[in-house]
């Protein structure tokens, strides 16, 4: 069975600073690799994915994740972070198109001004 | 862009009760999923549904079901509930008979925050 372990449970930085959540996947096959942010009372948004090829991926709002197989994480980071991303992140895994998604435990990350 | 619909959003039961949470997935998504998040949890993974099979089955109590409906549509139905039951139920839909990158997608839906006393 697979699982995810992100390392940070709160994750406390200044606007403007670079900042890392990170995670680390456990699984005996292949993975597919996501984040979801889920900021107060709403649901998970997709962030970014990993399913093949280039092993850094981007998303729209600045945030990227850089898949490492031989360490089995898949870290997201921002080169400058908005009081806006304060949110709880989620690194998730799959290991079939359309299989259920198996999470971490989440990274509160809280942007202060 | 129309996204997953769930009702209620938010439920109050009283232990021993029944409770039905309802899940509707983007159109043309095939897949939905169900989801529980305890309060400072992450997601655990209940039951999905795939043309309106059951496609895989997580962590779901014998006292939960769940049917996909053909309109896609889906029901969690939970009986006897406990105190423990109280958490934020998402539902998630996907394309999963669609080509290319988009069917590893999982669309989650606003959850139904369901409290139990």
């Amino acid at each position: 069975a697979q699982s995810v372990t992100q390392l940070d449970s709160q994750v406390p930085v200044f606007e403007e600073a670079p900042v890392e959540l990170r995670c680390n996947y456990s699984s005996s096959v292949s993975v597919y690799l996501f984040w979801y942010v889920q900021y107060p009372n709403q649901g998970l948004q997709l962030l970014l994915k990993y399913l093949s090829g280039s092993t850094l991926v981007e998303s729209i709002n600045g945030f990227e994740a850089e898949f490492n197989k031989s360490q089995t994480s898949f870290h997201l980071r921002k080169p400058s972070v908005h009081i806006s991303d304060t949110a709880e992140y989620f690194c998730a895994v799959s290991l079939l198109s359309g299989s259920r998604l198996t999470f971490g435990e989440g990274t509160q990350l809280t942007v202060n001004p | 862009a129309a996204g997953v619909i769930q009702s209620p959003r938010h439920l109050i039961k009283e232990k021993r009760e029944t409770a039905t949470l309802k899940c509707y997935p983007i159109p043309r998504h095939d897949t939905v999923y169900w989801y529980q998040q305890g309060p400072g949890q992450d997601p655990q993974f209940l039951i999905s549904f795939y043309e309106k099979m059951q496609s895989d089955k997580g962590s779901i109590p014998d006292r939960f079901s769940a049917q996909q409906f053909s309109d896609y549509h889906s029901e969690l139905n939970m009986s006897s509930l406990e105190l423990g039951d109280s958490a934020l139920y998402f539902c998630a839909s996907s394309l999963g008979s669609g080509l290319g990158q988009n069917r590893y997608e999982q669309y989650f839906g606003p959850g139904t925050r369901l409290t139990v006393t």
